[in-house]
């Protein structure tokens, strides 16, 4: 079966720090894959998504992810985090039947 | 975008009695998922939401438990059975499509159910 892991539980770090979060995923073929955003108190939003071609993607709010398919990796990555980026992340990928595969999210916090 | 509606946003109910919560998409959508996602925990797929024909459950989840309903592409429906305070979690539903949104999936604000 298909599977997600997120390797940091919690991160924190300081306005205009940079941040990478790691996601693996366990699937050897075609895969779709996310990162998702949680805000406190607000719903799931989508920050990014891989199909195919350029393997680096860029998302909103200046967040970008490479996927890596010899590591069968996405990280998420952006090179100076705010505040306002304090949220809980999520990588995903698209399971056969349509549904998405999570993993167990990273928490991120910024201060300020 | 698809634009998600759940009803209710959050309930406190009591142990051995039923909730049924309400998915509601603007626009016709071909998938439809329920999810959960316990306190602390990632999300987790309960069952595909199938119009016209039973719901397809993940392992775990019984239609007994969470019984299901998608009359239409734009509705669906997740009963939460003879609950106890192990129900207690947000319960989530997402679509995949909508307009102009191929192969994305959206999710709904979610619903907080708390089991005394």
């Amino acid at each position: 079966a298909q599977s997600v892991s997120q390797h940091n539980h919690h991160v924190i770090l300081s306005e205009a720090a940079s941040l990478e979060l790691g996601c693996n995923y366990s699937y050897g073929g075609t895969v779709n894959l996310f990162w998702y955003v949680q805000y406190p108190g607000q719903h799931l939003q989508l920050l990014l998504k891989y199909f195919s071609g350029d393997p680096l993607v860029k998302g909103i709010k200046g967040f970008e992810a490479e996927f890596i398919k010899s590591k069968f990796s996405f990280n998420l990555r952006k090179p100076s985090v705010q505040w306002s980026d304090t949220a809980e992340y999520f990588c995903a990928v698209r399971g056969s039947q349509g549904n998405l595969i999570f993993g167990k999210g990273t928490k991120l916090s910024v201060k300020p | 975008s698809a634009v998600i509606s759940q009803k209710p946003s959050r309930d406190i109910c009591q142990r051995g009695t039923s909730l049924t919560i309400q998915c509601q998409v603007d626009s016709q959508v071909t998938m439809m998922f329920w999810y959960r996602q316990q306190p602390g925990q990632s999300l987790t797929l309960i069952a595909t939401a199938n119009q016209g024909s039973e719901a397809t459950y993940e392992s775990g989840f019984v239609i007994d438990k969470f019984p299901i309903s998608r009359p239409n592409l734009t509705f669906s429906t997740l009963t939460v059975s003879n609950m106890s305070p192990e129900d207690s979690s947000i319960y989530l539903c997402s679509v995949e499509g909508g307009r102009r949104a191929y192969n994305e999936q959206f999710f709904g604000p979610g619903t907080r159910l708390t089991v005394l």
